[in-house]
């Protein structure tokens, strides 16, 4: 069990540029979520895959904001046309188990800063 | 609609004292209850869980028990420790999958 990876884990990026994230699971969860975190604030939910199936997502994750899982495995998440409010850190979690009580297992995060 | 409230922080206590983070939560149904660790350079760890009224959960001396009555899940621990500094952060999960978290509480216990 190597744990939830991100790569990269930081990123800075001219306003308007586009940037993507990749988060790989803890091996063998089928659950997948992003979420994103503001300076003294806790994560706000993002979106949740279950294998390659996007099924749910916030009304944050605005028209710019892309995610895939494509089999199933490692996710992307893609910010097009990037915005300084875009900067934060964007935090990548898994889960085992078909019930909402199994335990969402973070990775270390990526920061973004947009200049 | 769902949120979580936690006691604003930063919170110092001196090693040995008895710690308490308030968290209360709204939410439709019966969440599970969580608290989150996040230590100085390093992601969220899960500290403890509770999924249904009256029930404790608990975790390297620390507990926190769900308390339906009140929407309360608070964070107590008998005898902090230096290495307990860290940022504290209480969620629950509803409706969805979705965790739904507190703006988190930073606790400094000095020696």
């Amino acid at each position: 069990d190597t744990g939830v990876s991100q790569d990269p884990r930081h990123k800075i990026t001219k306003r308007g540029q586009n940037v993507t994230f990749r988060c790989d699971p803890i091996s063998e969860h089928n659950r997948l979520y992003w979420y994103r975190q503001t300076l003294g604030q806790g994560p706000e939910f993002l979106t949740y895959f279950q294998n390659e199936a996007q099924l749910e997502k916030s009304r944050l994750l605005s028209d710019r904001f892309s995610a895939e899982r494509p089999k199933g495995s490692f996710s992307t998440l893609e910010i097009q046309r990037t915005e300084q409010g875009d900067s934060a850190m964007y935090l990548c979690a898994s889960s085992l188990g078909q019930t909402r009580s199994y335990e969402q297992y973070f990775g270390p995060g990526t920061r973004l800063t947009v200049t | 609609g769902n949120s979580v409230t936690q006691m604003e922080g930063p919170v110092t206590l001196s090693e040995e004292a008895f710690l308490t983070i308030n968290c209360t939560y709204t939410a439709t149904g019966y969440p599970s209850l969580f608290w989150y660790v996040q230590y100085p350079g390093e992601g969220l760890q899960l500290l403890l869980k509770a999924t249904k009224a009256d029930d404790k959960g608990s975790n390297k001396g620390f507990e926190a028990t769900y308390r339906k009555e009140t929407t309360s899940f608070h964070l107590e621990k008998g005898s902090v420790q230096v290495s307990d500094s860290a940022v504290y952060f209480c969620a629950h999960q509803g409706g969805s999958e979705k965790l739904v978290f507190g703006k988190g509480t930073k606790l400094t216990v000095n020696p």
